[in-house]
């Protein structure tokens, strides 16, 4: 079966512009769930969607959002970048919860 | 919110040798999960261990729910088991989120 399909794999932005990254999430999963991962805070929850529904939040600002389609495919939505916000930011599906997590290969996003 | 704390930190060994990962959390759990950061960045499963133990291969895991600690072995290890080792938590009641664990990063050498 095929994976979880993060797109882009890289991206660089401005400080200032908006960044849409995507997540295809394995074939009947519904849960997906979004991570930050830098050197000093590690893996961080930004928020879990379920059946189009954002079942859990994390602690970052406003400017980091996200929506599930009714395919389960996913997009996270960071506006006005900071320096901050490079990251390696990860999704993961399963079929509820933890359970079957499954990653994706990430996107490594730089702003400059 | 749950507190998810791994040891060691970092961890050198000389291949072949065997090692234990820990895991505390603070609270209590209804799921927990290790997971394998290979060096170019990808997490795998490694175990879904609430509870119990489990073994694959060279590697197992235990999970002592009541005393609120999960531990991973690594017997005979390899210049492939290098990287980074996550647990990750779901705690008890109701839809929480998912917590991971600080991270024990591994360096096996030849």
């Amino acid at each position: 079966k095929a994976g979880v399909t993060q797109t882009p794999r890289y991206l660089i932005k401005t400080r200032g512009q908006q960044v849409t990254l995507s997540c295809s999430p394995i074939s009947g999963h519904r849960s997906v769930s979004w991570y930050q991962q830098t050197p000093g805070q590690g893996l961080q929850f930004l928020f879990e969607y379920f059946s189009e529904t954002q079942r859990n939040k994390g602690n970052f600002p406003g400017r980091f959002s996200g929506r599930q389609f009714s395919n389960s495919r996913s997009e996270m939505n960071v506006s006005t970048l900071e320096l901050g916000d490079s990251a390696l930011y990860l999704c993961a599906s399963s079929l509820a919860g933890i359970y079957g997590y499954t990653f994706g290969s990430g996107t490594r996003l730089t702003v400059v | 919110g749950i507190q998810v704390e791994q040891s060691p930190p970092d961890l050198i060994l000389q291949e072949g040798a065997n090692s234990t990962l820990r895991c505390n959390f603070s609270d209590s759990v209804n799921n927990l999960q290790w997971f394998h950061q290979n060096p170019w960045g990808q997490l795998i499963n490694l175990f879904y261990i609430p509870s119990g133990t489990k073994q694959n291969g060279r590697l197992s895991a235990t999970t002592v729910a009541t005393e609120r600690y999960s531990l991973l072995y690594i017997s005979s290890s390899q210049t492939t088991d290098s990287g980074v080792y996550f647990c990750a938590v779901e705690p008890s009641g109701g839809y929480q989120k998912v917590t991971f664990g600080t991270g024990t990063k591994l360096q096996v050498i030849p």
